[in-house]
């Protein structure tokens, strides 16, 4: 059984430039989730989705965009690029509503992300 | 103001002995879960273990439990025989009822590093 993946893994950009990460939930969770680590820090939420819609969000700018797919699977984007988006960025997905508030969310490996 | 408080940036502990690391929270909602992840160098972040607010006994998983005081709102979790591959960041995590639905927020602390000692 797959769990979260995400791509790319690592990624080099210029300032002002966008970028799009991707991920796949794990089989059979349709709630995807988005977070950025800096370095030293703990994640901090971007936002989330489900059935395709924007449901939450965290305390980021417009430039920080995102979609998901019929599959479940997401696209984070990030417009006009600055040094301060160099990041971890982390994608956690949760299964389906009724399965319990304990239930944890499982992470990919992360698409670590260098703006220079 | 800070809803997880990890205090310790760093603790160090000897090969199969027992450490604990520190969390206290800050919530309003009397419903929520307190979730603690391990985080090696490879970034993913793994689940290590649950506590409901409504928990009555304190959680255990293997060799991971949670210390769970809830009127003093902290959520210690401490790892007994500690294991060489144990060493990495461990964050803290609050997830709030919020809204219904799909509603999935966890807000992290700033993790501990703890590093085990042969």
């Amino acid at each position: 059984d797959a769990g979260v993946t995400q791509s790319p893994t690592h990624l080099i950009k210029t300032r002002g430039q966008q970028v799009t990460l991707r991920c796949s939930p794990k089989s059979g969770h349709d709630t995807v989730s988005w977070y950025q680590q800096a370095l030293g820090q703990g994640p901090q939420f971007i936002f989330q989705y489900y059935e395709e819609e924007e449901r939450q969000r965290g305390n980021f700018p417009d430039r920080f965009s995102g979609h998901q797919f019929p599959n479940y699977s997401s696209e984070l984007n990030v417009n006009a690029l600055l040094l301060g988006d160099s990041a971890l960025y982390l994608c956690a997905s949760t299964g389906l509503p009724g399965q319990g508030s304990n239930t944890e969310a499982f992470f990919g490996q992360g698409t670590r992300l260098t703006v220079v | 103001a800070q809803k997880i408080t990890q205090t310790q940036p760093g603790m160090f502990v000897q090969e199969k002995e027992a450490v604990t690391l520190d969390c206290t929270y800050d919530t309003s909602d009397p419903s929520y879960g307190l979730f603690w992840y391990k985080q090696p160098s490879s970034g993913e972040m793994i689940f290590l273990i649950y506590q409901g607010s409504y928990d009555q006994q304190n959680a255990t998983e293997g060799r991971y439990s949670l210390n769970f005081q809830k009127a003093r709102k902290s959520a210690n979790l401490v790892i007994s025989a500690s294991q060489l591959g144990d060493s990495a960041m461990y964050f803290c995590a609050m997830r709030e009822s919020g809204s219904g639905g799909s509603n999935y927020k966890l807000t992290f602390g700033k993790g501990t590093l703890l590093t085990v000692n042969p």
